[in-house]
């Protein structure tokens, strides 16, 4: 079973620091990542994508990917209260056509 | 307004009973998903669909069934539903051609009594 791997907290930081989330691999096949933003009883939504190894920035965003150590992250800065949700990292999965696997989540809670 | 919509919102179901969980996308997209999302077991794949014509089986693909008669919808069918597939169904879709983020529906939360 190919894996995406996620600490699932909760990742507790105070209002306006950086949070970090990670997450690890297993499918060696993987060229595209993504993490998706889930509030409680919503459905996912897409934030970031990342195909190649380095750092992409959008807003206050940065993925980072190494497909050398099969290690995605991401960086909220300027963390706020409304981003208080379960972040979802995704990877492509290289046996199910442009699917994806999904880690199970980390819970992150911006304190004011 | 683009997107994809998902029927019923929630259903609560007999088991045994047979249930189709609709999905329906306007967005011309190729590839459709279903996912089930389970707390502790986060989002898995129970089948997908690369474009019309084709479906292929995920993770846990038992006890359900998809088809895939033309672009926009993409039918779950429970042929006797048993409490396990007590979940959350999320319908998916995406460009196709290469791995692109999904679009995900509303879901639909399904309980089997």
């Amino acid at each position: 079973q190919k894996e995406v791997e996620q600490n699932s907290g909760p990742l507790s930081v105070p209002e306006g620091a950086i949070a970090s989330l990670n997450c690890t691999y297993s499918d060696r096949g993987s060229q595209s990542f993504f993490w998706y933003r889930q509030y409680s009883g919503k459905s996912p939504e897409l934030i970031m994508s990342i195909y190649s190894n380095g750092d992409k920035e959008d807003g206050r965003f940065t993925a980072q990917l190494n497909k050398a150590s099969q290690y995605v992250s991401l960086l909220i800065r300027d963390s706020q209260p409304s981003d208080s949700a379960t972040y979802l990292c995704a990877g492509e999965n290289s046996n199910s056509g442009y699917a994806l696997n999904f880690g199970k989540g980390t819970s992150l809670l911006v304190t004011p | 307004i683009a997107g994809i919509t998902q029927a019923p919102t929630s259903q609560i179901l007999a088991a045994g009973r047979r249930m189709t969980l609709r999905c329906t996308q306007d967005m011309r997209h190729n590839a459709m998903y279903w996912y089930r999302q389970d707390l502790g077991l986060g989002l898995r794949l129970i089948h997908y669909s690369n474009t019309a014509g084709t479906t292929g089986k995920g993770e846990v693909p038992d006890g359900y069934s998809v088809s895939r008669a033309n672009t926009d919808d993409f039918p779950l069918t429970l042929a006797s539903a048993v409490p396990s597939q007590t979940s959350v169904y999320f319908c998916a879709s995406s460009p196709g051609g290469q791995p692109y983020g999904y679009t995900f529906g509303s879901g639909t939360r399904l309980t089997v009594v």
